[in-house]
């Protein structure tokens, strides 16, 4: 099975900072990925599915890229709202997870 | 608004069966493929079972192969997961969760979740 990695595990930011997370696969996975946000108690959200389409509702501060084994997610503006850990997810695999708390 | 709530689980001893189950609605069940996905406290997310939409076909993790069973019922919008022979390591949140195809092969983009049901394995 494929190995997804996220990095960093932990990210510390601040309101209207802008955030990279990054996902990198074990072997191609083409344009095979996903991307979810997870807040303390409920369940994972689709935010982005092929590594760049924005689920509906999804605010256009989100956005996805990459392709092949290497693929990110950015917040171009960090919100109060957006502070929670963030998986990426190939196939049945998905990375262990980044979250970003508040600097 | 779509609606998937999972029930059934509970405290059970290893080595012990537990069934749990998801009903849904607000959308037309019989459509879509369902997975079970779980999250063990304080860690990520892991995929474990996957149904068609039609119930032909089903997937299954390494780790629960052969212990747990995946099924549907298309006429009462009903998931299931026959969990047997659970293991502590089985102790998690399990999800009830949407495939996002349409009556096709699974695209493994999970677009609903339920809210989860707790499974503790201890003795």
């Amino acid at each position: 099975d494929i190995q997804m990695t996220q990095s960093p595990s932990t990210l510390s930011a601040s309101v209207g900072d802008r955030v990279t997370i990054t996902c990198r696969a074990s072997q191609s996975t083409s344009s095979w990925l996903a991307w979810y946000q997870q807040k303390p108690g409920k369940a994972p959200k689709l935010l982005i599915s092929q590594t760049s389409n924005l689920e509906r509702g999804v605010p256009s501060r989100f956005s996805g890229s990459g392709s092949g084994t290497e693929f990110t997610l950015t917040i171009s503006s960090l919100q109060p709202d957006d502070f929670a850990t963030y998986y990426c997810q190939h196939l049945r695999t998905f990375g262990q997870g980044t979250k970003v708390d508040i600097k | 608004q779509v609606q998937l709530v999972e029930s059934g689980g509970g405290v059970v001893q290893p080595g012990t069966s537990l069934g749990l189950s998801c009903t849904v609605s607000q959308f037309t069940f019989s459509n879509y493929g369902m997975h079970w996905v779980r999250q063990a406290p304080g860690r990520g997310l892991e995929w474990v079972a996957f149904i068609w939409y039609d119930g032909s076909n089903e997937f299954y993790t390494a780790s629960v192969k052969g212990r747990f069973m995946i099924a549907r019922n298309n006429s009462r919008n009903k998931l299931f997961l026959q969990m047997n022979s659970l293991r502590a390591e089985d102790t998690a949140l399990y999800y009830c969760v949407r495939d996002a195809a349409f009556r096709s092969s699974p695209d493994w983009y999970f677009d609903r979740w339920g809210r989860g049901n707790q499974v503790t394995v201890s003795s």
